[in-house]
């Protein structure tokens, strides 16, 4: 158990539908970052969360929001969902603004799949 | 936008055989990182690097930065079995305001008993 908890574990939707995947960061840790995992490629940055404010946009599309509450859990929101979008959705926190020294901590991630 | 290149993409050896798998950039970054990801799972941060020409080593994997802290190599000396996973660099940029790490594509290992 690496301390990140991300629910659901596995989620299968229609296009078109809105799903919310949850993201528990460990203990003590500030920033939250969300990533995008396919097969071709790979970890794509979605977007960063830093004590409640957003820090950093990668290539997330506009149809994907995210935010972070006081109790620093993060939610992706992920509306008029396309074939495209299935993937492996990634969740992870460090204790920092910046993750480059003290490395992120993952958690076991939210396979989407849109049918 | 920072790109990290690994090779090889897939890397297939025998028990007990050695490897090196690379990771390239033509961008300078502040520190480097490697983790492993099993099938499932998240990914698993094994070493950071911060310093050109550092090398550190975790029991039969030895990891080296570049000088220029534009890449890094991953040795394992007598792969095992249990060092079956896909292998990720991944790099924070040199620089202010850059808060994420990129991450190269990966290189898969499967290692045969």
């Amino acid at each position: 158990d690496s301390g990140v908890t991300q629910t659901p574990k596995h989620l299968i939707t229609a296009t078109g539908q809105r799903v919310t995947l949850r993201c528990s960061p460990r203990s003590g840790d500030l920033s939250v970052y969300w990533y995008q995992q396919s097969l071709d490629q790979g970890l794509q940055f979605l977007i960063q969360y830093y004590n409640g404010e957003e820090r950093a946009k990668g290539n997330i599309l506009e149809r994907f929001s995210a935010q972070q509450f006081p109790d620093l859990h993060s939610e992706l929101n992920l509306s008029s969902l396309e074939l495209g979008d299935s993937a492996l959705y990634f969740c992870a926190s460090s204790p920092r603004l910046t993750g480059g020294h003290y490395g992120y901590t993952f958690g076991s991630g939210t396979r989407l799949t849109v049918v | 936008t920072q790109l990290l290149e690994q090779s090889p993409q897939f890397l297939s050896i025998q028990e007990g055989e050695n490897l090196t798998v690379y990771c390239n950039s033509s961008s300078v970054f502040s520190s480097l990182q490697w983790y492993r990801q099993e099938p499932g799972e998240g990914p698993v941060l094994l070493v950071t690097v911060v310093t050109g020409g550092e090398v550190k080593k975790l029991k039969r994997l030895t990891f080296q930065f570049g000088d220029a802290r534009k890449d890094s190599s991953l040795h394992i000396t007598a792969a095992q079995p249990g060092d079956t996973g896909l292998y990720l660099c991944a790099g924070a940029a040199a620089g202010a305001g850059s808060y994420q790490l990129t991450f190269g594509k990966g290189t898969k290992l499967s290692v045969i008993p």
